[in-house]
């Protein structure tokens, strides 16, 4: 099974509607990043949450970090078509030093 | 050009031959990591280097990977007799450090395939 699961796998969006992704650990969290990729390009820093507790926003998207339920979720307002593409959660543990460990990935596709 | 740069973009080899993939990181970034990301395995962690130094060597699948980095900045991942397995996408990220917590940027990636 994998260390991180993300859900959905995969969601298919009305342009204006709002959208949540969920990153779900099975081991402590030390740190958690959200990366943005595009089919043929490389992975593109979003937000990065600390334990904690902490929440953070850039422009239409929220990511939070709940560290009981061992879980992140990144939340979309208002989708644009420009939010497409696949988005990664990264985490870092405690024993593994500063290489990251990801999800499988949501793939998001947002219709005009 | 202030981004991590890969190159080549795209790889075409044959099943034995060996290849050399190329990781320009950010200037300045101390940290410079490896990862394959392939179809039925998600994103994986190769290699970490700090410095010229690769205190994490984990993650290569086997002997016939290596990895070097040079003067603290350009690194090469190197593929020895190819198999046809070995056809991902090889993304290269560099990282700063702030406030205790570290940033990778990633490259655009190499993608490989092994015919």
């Amino acid at each position: 099974s994998q260390e991180l699961e993300q859900s959905p796998q995969s969601l298919i969006v009305q342009e204006g509607k709002n959208l949540t992704i969920n990153c779900t650990s099975s081991k402590t969290l030390y740190g958690l990043y959200w990366y943005k990729q595009k089919y043929g390009e490389g992975l593109i820093f979003l937000m990065m949450l600390q334990k904690g507790g902490e929440e953070k926003s850039h422009e239409k998207i929220t990511a939070k970090l709940d560290e009981k339920k061992q879980q992140s979720s990144l939340h979309i307002t208002a989708s644009q078509p420009s939010h497409a593409g696949i988005y990664l959660c990264g985490a870092v543990r405690e024993t593994s030093g500063s290489r990251l460990t990801f999800g499988e990935g949501t793939q998001l596709t947002v219709n005009p | 050009g202030a981004g991590v740069s890969q190159s080549p973009s795209n790889k075409v080899t044959e099943k034995g031959k060996d290849v050399e993939l190329r990781c320009d990181p950010i200037s300045g970034h101390t940290a410079l990591y490896w990862y394959r990301q392939s179809l039925g395995q998600g994103l994986e962690f190769l290699i970490y280097f700090q410095g010229n130094s690769a205190p994490d060597k984990s993650g290569l699948p086997s002997d016939r990977f290596s990895a070097e980095r040079t003067g603290g900045s350009v690194s090469t991942l190197t593929i020895q007799r190819t198999q046809q397995e070995d056809s991902a996408v090889y993304l290269c990220a560099s990282s700063f450090t702030s406030g205790g917590w570290e940033t990778q940027y990633f490259g655009p990636g190499t993608r490989l395939l092994v015919l």
